[in-house]
């Protein structure tokens, strides 16, 4: 079966520091990976995703960037962070080359940037 | 733009009582797949329910069934026998099955209370 890990779960940095959450599936090749960001109380936001290796679609202008070094590894970075960067992160999959299918999501980052 | 929309920020029900959950959307395609994804305290993302744009038959998943109403771009989500374990946050989504990009639009949620 198919199963995604996300980490850190949380993560406490100071303004101006960089950031790296990385996110893996396993069980599945080639699937369509994503970064969403959820504010307090607020819906997702789709970041960034990707349908393959080095191929990454950038949804929101800012400081952060995405990388996919491998087929089944997500990386979330960022060079020097802002407070408005805090939030709950998430990563998700989907089937490759599928459409209609459901994501599946880790269990998230807790971000907080002081 | 596709959008979704969720008009209710908060609910509440009383347990083994029955809730619905509206959604609607904006779309010009016809062919597309819809979800609602549960988040519970612990944050952890759940599949729902999923509906296919073009079956006409509701979709249901044991006490979670959905009113799909192609027409009116509606997809609302009725929870019968009200548990405490349902109290979450909901989300509707939509997925684009035409525009090749694999992209999900979520609405901004609505936030559930199963009262004892």
């Amino acid at each position: 079966s198919q199963t995604i890990h996300q980490w850190p779960a949380t993560l406490v940095q100071p303004v101006g520091s960089p950031l790296s959450l990385e996110c893996t599936v396993e069980g599945t090749s080639n699937p369509n990976l994503y970064w969403y960001r959820q504010a307090a109380g607020r819906g997702l936001q789709l970041l960034f995703y990707s349908v393959g290796i080095g191929q990454i679609s950038s949804e929101v202008p800012q400081n952060l960037s995405a990388s996919r070094p491998q087929d089944r590894q997500f990386i979330l970075s960022s060079k020097k962070l802002l407070l408005s960067d805090s939030g709950f992160y998430l990563c998700a999959w989907s089937l490759g080359g599928r459409v209609g299918q459901p994501q599946h999501f880790g269990d998230g980052t807790r971000l907080s940037i002081l | 733009a596709q959008t979704v929309t969720q008009s209710q920020p908060e609910m509440s029900v009383q347990e083994a009582e029955t809730v619905t959950l509206s959604c609607t959307y904006d779309t010009s395609e016809s062919n597309y797949y819809l979800f609602w994804y549960k988040q519970p305290p612990s944050r952890q993302m759940i599949l729902v329910i999923r509906q296919e744009a073009y079956k006409q038959q509701n979709a249901t998943e044991n006490r979670f069934s959905v009113n799909f109403q192609k027409a009116a771009k509606s997809f609302s989500l009725k929870i019968s026998d009200s548990q405490l374990g349902d109290t979450a946050m909901y989300f509707c989504a939509f997925h684009d099955a035409t525009s090749g990009t694999y992209k999900y639009i979520f609405g901004t949620g609505t936030r559930l209370k199963v009262l004892a």
